[in-house]
């Protein structure tokens, strides 16, 4: 069965810091790592998408993936008010049946 | 281009009632899922489908039925509601394949089963 897994937190950073989420799964047949930020009481919204080992920047944030370890974590850099929120990890192998997604980690950012 | 929506945006059921959540795209996508999300949890996926006339089971399709007769709409059909069932339901329709995938989601129906 296929798993993510994600501290729930709630984790807590001061406004201006760099907040690191972090996410393992456990099917080595994922092909594509997503990150996901879900306000309270909304649907989640893509933020970032990785495929390959290494970086990938988008502004404030970067993914990381690291598959030999089976690992995708995510960086926002400048925390703002604005970024807390609940951050969904979800993993795909490509196949017809979507997503996996991990609990999700409540990030707070302090002013 | 209003992308997903989802109808109604909250219910109130009684146990052993019946509903529909309607789900409809606008973006011409052949994959569409719907999701469940218990406090505190993840999505978990219901159902799936990938074309019109073509559905499948997810991981907890218990308690549930979908159709799926055109692209635009994947309707979710619970039947004989239970407690267990109050949940917040999404659907989402996907973009591309493999690497090039991407979901998209609806704004998400609320049901509490009382």
């Amino acid at each position: 069965q296929k798993e993510v897994e994600q501290n729930s937190g709630p984790l807590s950073v001061p406004e201006g810091a760099i907040a690191s989420l972090n996410c393992t799964y456990s099917d080595r047949g994922s092909q594509s790592f997503f990150w996901y930020r879900q306000y309270s009481g909304k649907s989640p919204e893509l933020i970032m998408f990785i495929y390959s080992n290494g970086d990938k920047e988008d502004g404030r944030f970067t993914a990381q993936l690291n598959k030999a370890s089976q690992y995708v974590s995510l960086l926002i850099r400048d925390s703002q008010p604005s970024d807390s929120a609940t951050y969904l990890c979800a993993v795909s192998d490509g196949g017809a049946d979507g997503l996996t997604f991990g609990k999700g980690t409540h990030l707070i950012i302090q002013p | 281009n209003a992308g997903v929506t989802q109808t109604p945006k909250f219910r109130i059921l009684k146990i052993g009632q019946s509903m529909t959540l309607q789900c409809t795209q606008d973006m011409n996508h052949n994959y569409m899922y719907w999701y469940r999300q218990d406090p505190g949890m993840g999505l978990k996926l219901i159902y799936y489908s990938v074309g019109a006339g073509i559905t499948d089971k997810g991981e907890v399709p218990n308690g549930y039925n979908v159709s799926r007769s055109t692209t635009e709409d994947f309707p979710l059909r619970l039947e004989l509601a239970a407690p267990s069932q109050t949940s917040v339901y999404f659907c989402a329709s996907r973009r591309g394949v493999g690497r090039q995938e991407t979901q998209y989601f609806g704004p998400g129906t609320r049901l509490l089963v009382l």
